[in-house]
């Protein structure tokens, strides 16, 4: 079975600063896949960054990093430079080959400051 | 402009009464998926399929049922059998291949009268 644990229920940073949202995972699978979602308060998902399981670099998009630490099975995402727009619900998620599905964390609710 | 529509955007359910949700996309994508979230928690997968004509059970299909007659679309019924469906529904699609990223409407938000 895999889980995603997302222990931050709420986070607050300053604008223009840098802030890490935690997210650690549990699978089976050999070959897996990290994913972050972003949900404003409008309420769709909208898809931030992807780490492959067998990816050596951390995935860079932009503004967001993803802090892979495999051993640790650890997924952190990484907000540089934050924007009062970043303010919303931030999801992990690990999809797995052999179930095929894509489990979400409960989330973290990040609110930025002017 | 391509991506997925879903509708209505609210929808009120009585007491026995089943309700559909719809789901189009026009990104040309194999998999489409419904997920069920409720307040201040993550998505569960209700229903998913990779093909047309053929679709698999997710975490919390119970009280659900799904159809996938044409790529496009992917409707999902909420049946009298589901005793709390008061939630926000998700629907979403993809390329197949674990490492494409779905991609979302923007929600059905289900509530009983």
């Amino acid at each position: 079975a895999q889980k995603i644990t997302q222990t931050q229920p709420g986070m607050f940073v300053q604008e223009k600063e840098a802030v890490t949202l935690d997210c650690t995972y549990d699978t089976s699978d050999q070959s897996y896949g990290l994913f972050w979602y972003k949900q404003p308060s409008s309420g769709e998902m909208i898809f931030l960054i992807y780490q492959g399981s067998y990816d050596e670099q951390n995935a860079t998009e932009g503004r967001y990093s993803l802090n892979f630490q495999k051993a640790r099975k650890s997924a952190n995402l990484v907000i540089s430079a934050s924007q009062l727009g970043d303010s919303a619900m931030y999801f992990c998620a690990v999809y797995g080959g052999a179930t095929n599905k894509l489990i979400f964390g409960t989330g973290t609710l990040l609110a930025v400051q002017p | 402009d391509g991506g997925i529509t879903q509708s209505p955007k609210y929808l009120f359910r009585k007491e026995g009464q089943n309700v559909t949700l719809s789901c189009e996309q026009n990104l040309n994508h194999d998999a489409m998926y419904w997920y069920r979230q409720d307040p201040g928690q993550g998505l569960r997968l209700i229903y998913y399929s990779q093909i047309v004509n053929d679709f698999q059970k997710g975490d919390i299909a119970e009280g659900y049922s799904v159809s996938r007659e044409k790529k496009e679309s992917f409707p999902l019924t909420v049946t009298s059998a589901q005793k709390n469906p008061t939630a926000f529904y998700l629907c979403a699609s993809s390329l197949l291949g674990g490492n494409q990223p779905q991609h979302f409407g923007d929600g059905t938000r289900l509530s009983i009268l």
